[in-house]
């Protein structure tokens, strides 16, 4: 079967740095993406990686190691707003299909 | 603005009446697709259209049903709704073609069967 495993929930103290992992098993593998989520609200766009190394944005970074089937999400200098929930999502094929992870909630304490 | 617009954005309602949930979106998106989202299960894919008049099943489809007529909109229809479609959904929508593109999301809706 196909499968995506992230941990359930983690917890990162204001201005620190978080790494949120993400594994996959999929029949094949054409991406992977990144999203947040507020409570409450649709998920919106943070990432995507297709090819193996670290892509920067900002204060986010994403990793993919394809041979390992491993991704990571890293935020830098956490700010209370980046609490939400953070969803990882395979595409496996040509067919524009993703496979979702449960999500990580991540809580920021001060 | 390039959106997804969802409505109704909340509905209580009660078991067997039929409801329907409108989805449409501005950017000539081929791909559309809807969601549902329960506590601890994460993003479940009821159906998915590549294209005007061309619909598939998605991980979770019985008990609703989507038509694609037109490209922009992608409705969902519960004929005969039950308690346990009581959940928060997301109509979404992308490009096709090259690199895939990420999703764009509606606001979701947030339902309620009695």
């Amino acid at each position: 079967g196909q499968n995506i495993d992230q941990p359930t929930e983690m917890t990162a103290t204001e201005g620190a740095i978080v790494q949120i992992n993400c594994t996959y098993q999929t029949s094949g593998f054409n991406g992977l993406f990144w999203y947040q989520q507020h409570a409450g609200e649709a998920p919106t766009f943070l990432s995507y990686n297709v090819l193996d190394g670290l892509e920067e944005k900002g204060r986010f970074s994403s990793f993919l190691s394809r041979s390992k089937g491993y991704s990571y999400l890293l935020l830098k200098e956490l700010q209370m707003k980046d609490s939400a929930s953070y969803l990882c999502a395979v595409t496996p094929g040509s067919n524009y299909q993703l496979i979702w992870g449960a999500g990580t909630k991540l809580i920021i304490k001060p | 603005e390039a959106q997804v617009t969802q409505n109704p954005r909340y509905l209580i309602t009660v078991t067997g009446k039929k409801l329907t949930v409108t989805c449409s979106q501005n950017m000539n998106h081929e791909y559309m697709s809807w969601y549902r989202q329960d506590p601890g299960l994460g993003l479940r894919q009821i159906y998915y259209s590549m294209n005007v008049e061309v619909t598939d099943k998605g991980d979770v489809p019985e008990g609703y049903k989507v038509s694609r007529k037109e490209k922009r909109n992608f409705p969902l229809i519960l004929e005969s709704p039950s308690p346990n479609q009581t959940s928060l959904y997301f109509c979404a929508s992308r490009a096709m073609g090259g690199v895939p593109q990420p999703q764009h999301f509606g606001d979701g809706t947030r339902l309620s069967i009695l």
